[in-house]
Parts: structure tokens; sequence; C-alpha cells
């Protein structure tokens, strides 16, 4: 069965960065785009970055563009969110989540399968 | 970028009773749409897609209608388990892919 597994998530100082990471398997990671959301405490779904099935394509959400890099390994079937420059702004739970479909398909840009969620606290 | 809109923004029903919730953009995505399921400190769960293609393992009971900007999702009999939160998300066009601030089922 599918499962995607997020980690790297902590409480970090304004300015600094993390590295979160999405362990995945039960399917052909390779042949999906992924995405990262998130969730600010009691708010609502947030899209930040989605990568292709290949990492030739990369895009963000204005709010992180320039700050955050999104990329995976597809030898690891591991999906990564480097974040720099963090901001208070920025606490929020972190999920990976699937497309539906392949790349190029308009069906991967909706999210079928969702990891648990990693919490990213930033506070001096 | 497309702007979600979301009514209500919570509802109190009983079981048995027939939910619709609306969902619009704030320009035509077709039927590029899809709806989501959210409990408290879970993961959202993907329940409808294209606007009416209903995800594998999702009870008959959730559906799904609309195009252009105006969408619903409809629980023709809600169950104890559907007290959740419901959010629409648009894939129409990106960067973002743009979420409705979500609509909150509660019980009566």
């Amino acid at each position: 069965q599918v499962q995607l597994v997020e980690s790297g998530g902590g409480v970090v100082q304004p300015g600094r960065s993390l590295r979160l990471s999405c362990a995945a398997s039960g399917f052909t990671f390779s042949s999906y785009g992924m995405h990262w959301v998130r969730q600010a405490p009691g708010k609502g779904l947030e899209w930040v970055a989605v990568i292709s099935y290949d990492g030739s394509n990369k895009y963000y959400a204005d709010s992180v563009k320039g700050r955050f890099t999104i990329s995976r390994d597809n030898s690891k079937n591991t999906l990564y969110l480097q974040m720099n420059s963090l901001r208070a702004e920025d606490t929020a739970v972190y999920y990976c989540a699937k497309g539906l479909e392949q790349w190029l398909v308009r069906g991967a840009y909706y999210f079928d399968y969702w990891g648990q969620g990693t919490l990213v606290t930033v506070s001096s | 970028d497309i702007q979600m809109t979301q009514s209500p923004s919570s509802v109190s029903a009983s079981v048995g009773d027939r939910v619709t919730i609306t969902c619009r953009a704030s320009q035509g995505i077709s039927s590029w749409l899809a709806w989501y399921q959210q409990k408290p400190g879970k993961a959202p769960k993907l329940l409808i897609y294209a606007a009416s293609s209903l995800q594998s393992g999702v009870p008959s009971r959730f559906s799904g209608s609309g195009s252009g900007t105006d969408f619903t999702l409809t629980i023709s009999s809600l169950q104890p388990e559907d007290f959740a939160t419901y959010y629409c998300q648009q894939a129409n066009s990106f960067p973002p892919f743009t979420f409705g601030p979500g609509t909150k089922v509660d019980i009566k």
C-alpha cells in the first residue's frame, strides 16, 4: 500500500534553515509528481511546491519562492523540502502528497495520498 | 491567482441529513476541482476529483457537481464518520494550486 512518511520537522529560530524529507513506498515513485502542502495551526490548507516525476520541473507558491527548494531522489524514493530564511509565518504542519495521476496528465494536480505531516515551528 | 471561496463556513447537521457545500472559483476552471475531507489531527483525504469523479474507496453518499466557477459537494445521508472539515481545490492553473477556506460540518 502507498505510504508517505515525513520527517525533519522541529523548532527553529527565525532566519535559520530546515530540511524536510518524505519517504515514499508502495508505488512507482519515479513516475509521479510530488507536492508539499502546509497547514498553519488552526488554519486551512496552503499548497507550497510541486516537482515533476524526474525533477526537471519545479513550481512554488509566491510565499516561499526564493526561500524553499523542492527536490527528489528517485533512487531513494525520497522527496525533500529545503527551507531557508524561515519566518514565523512558516510555522505549520507540512504534508507531502502524491499526484493522483502521472505527470503531464491533469490528474497529477490532485493529491490522492498524503503523509501524516511534520510540524515546523519557527520561533525565537 | 485563482481564488476559491466556500459556503457555508460551517454547518450543523444531524445523522441522516443531506448536506450541500458550495465552492466558487474567481474565474472559470472548467471541471478541474477536487474535494477533500479532513478530520482533526489527520491528513486530508481525497473524496472527489474532476468535479464529479468519486475517488476509489469513497462511499457513494458523497457526490460532486458543477463546472466553470460554481461547484457543490453533497453528502446524501450524513454518517457519524462524516463530521469533519471539507476543502475544495482548483487544479486548473498553477502555480499556485489553491484551496478553499474550508467548511466545517459538525453535529447539531
